[in-house]
């Protein structure tokens, strides 16, 4: 199985600020890579597919970039409502698997 | 509007059975692979398993082979996930997910429904 790993696993940030999150992958998986938001006690949001395109209705100040074993997702502009989980989960191959995530508070 | 809602969970003892339902409104239900993704208190997720949109494909994650059997009705918008010789590590969230491409992300999911295993 393909493990993806995340980094930072937390962070805590000021609305407005950059924020960047980094996925890896044990193996290369082409662009097959999606990025998931989580708030508390709700379900899973897709936010990008194909490591770069945005989900439909996601607001543009979410991107992400990379390709092969590295990935980033970046809020560019962090709202109060971006707080939460953020996921990286690879479809190259199966079984389909998840990062850890990485948990974004807002200051 | 997407709808999936998931049903059937509960408390099992060890080793028994337990078949969860997702019901499916709002899309196309029979165009969409579908997935059961899972989510142990407190951790992270976990994919379990998906369907083809005909049901003659499927695909499991390795924990669950031999255990879990997924299976959907076209007919009644509906997924199912039979789950037997449950084990404690089975104690999760389990959420119906819809994938409108070849069943490689999760484009919608449901609330989920908690599976918990103890004696």
């Amino acid at each position: 199985a393909i493990r993806m790993t995340q980094s930072p696993s937390s962070l805590s940030a000021s609305t407005g600020d950059k924020v960047t999150i980094t996925c890896r992958a044990s193996q290369g998986v082409s662009s097959y890579l999606a990025w998931y938001h989580q708030k508390p006690g709700k379900a899973p949001e897709l936010l990008i597919y194909a490591a770069s395109t945005l989900q439909g209705g996601v607001p543009s100040r979410f991107s992400g970039s990379g390709s092969g074993t590295d990935f980033t997702l970046t809020i560019s502009c962090l709202q109060s409502e971006d707080f939460g989980t953020y996921y990286c989960q690879q479809y190259y191959s199966y079984p389909r698997t998840f990062g850890p995530g990485t948990k974004v508070d807002i200051k | 509007e997407v709808q999936l809602v998931e049903s059937g969970g509960g408390l099992v003892q060890p080793g028994g059975s337990l078949r969860l339902s997702c019901a499916a409104s709002g899309f196309t239900f029979s165009n969409y692979w579908m997935s059961w993704v899972r989510q142990a208190p407190g951790k992270g997720l976990e994919w379990v398993a998906n369907i083809k949109q005909n049901g003659g494909e499927n695909y499991y994650v390795d924990s669950v082979k031999g255990r879990f059997s997924i299976s959907r009705d076209n007919a009644k918008n509906s997924l199912f996930l039979q789950m037997s010789t449950l084990r404690a590590e089975d104690t999760a969230l389990y959420y119906c997910a819809s994938s409108t491409t070849l069943g490689y992300y999760f484009d919608y999911w449901g609330q989920g429904t908690l599976v918990t295993v103890s004696s």
